[in-house]
């Protein structure tokens, strides 16, 4: 079990907003940036958010992100069926000298 | 535009070593950044294996320290990962990427992956 948590899933239909939480602790999310990563069906992941809430060139403005505490939560906007995809948040954490977590990832149905 | 390439064997036997090499093209390793692997068994999530920077510096996952070595080849432009004693649990696709200008957990550029099955 991550110690990032995420819900295993999420669903909306095109058109709607969604948001994906991903909670942590004192030691990750509480101190360090949030990244979030979609990985389409047999690809790659791919950063769609840095920094908490930065945009790499190139992804849509319809995905932003937010940190509060020890919390984070991207958010889909406009939702299109490309956007299913499982979405995964990664952290570094400072616990047994440091490591990168990444939660358990949220499976995105565009229904 | 960066690019990376996993390459090694796709099959590896119970107890031995995996090897596995990511060329990286369209930057120079040496120019700086670090430099990483990432692993996702069928069908589970990412699990961060660790990363090397081109003087070779290295943060490792403390759960896989005991088992891995990462290095580095700059005349190459490529680094590798090295899975001691692999048992069927480390059958996952093995992802390697760059690190971007954030703390470790920002991967910018990611190779398509390659699949390693342990089992004799």
């Amino acid at each position: 079990q991550s110690a990032l948590t995420q819900p295993p899933s999420a669903s909306g239909t095109p058109g709607q907003r969604v948001t994906i939480s991903c909670s942590g602790s004192s030691s990750n999310i509480g101190s360090n940036a949030v990244y979030w990563y979609q990985q389409l069906p047999g690809t790659a992941p791919k950063l769609v958010i840095y920094r908490n809430n930065e945009r790499p060139s190139g992804v849509p403005d319809r995905f932003s992100a937010s940190k509060s505490g020890t919390s984070a939560s991207l958010a889909i906007s406009g939702l299109r069926p490309e956007d299913e995809a499982d979405y995964y948040c990664a952290v570094w954490d400072a616990s047994l000298g440091g490591r990168v977590l990444f939660g358990g990832g949220t499976k995105l149905t565009v229904l | 535009q960066v690019q990376l390439q996993e390459s090694g064997p796709g099959l590896v036997q119970p107890s031995e070593t995996l090897s596995l090499t990511c060329g990286v093209s369209g930057y120079s390793i040496s120019d700086g950044y670090y430099w990483g692997w990432i692993r996702q068994p069928p069908g589970k999530g990412l699990e961060w294996i660790g990363c090397i920077y081109h003087g070779g510096n290295t943060y490792y996952n403390p759960s896989l320290k005991s088992r891995i070595t990462i290095s580095v080849d700059t005349s190459k432009n490529q680094f590798s990962l090295k899975v001691n004693s692999v048992t069927a649990e480390d059958t996952a696709v093995y992802y390697c990427g760059r690190v971007g200008s954030g703390d470790a957990s920002h991967f910018d550029y990611w190779g398509q992956g390659t699949l390693v099955t342990v089992s004799s």
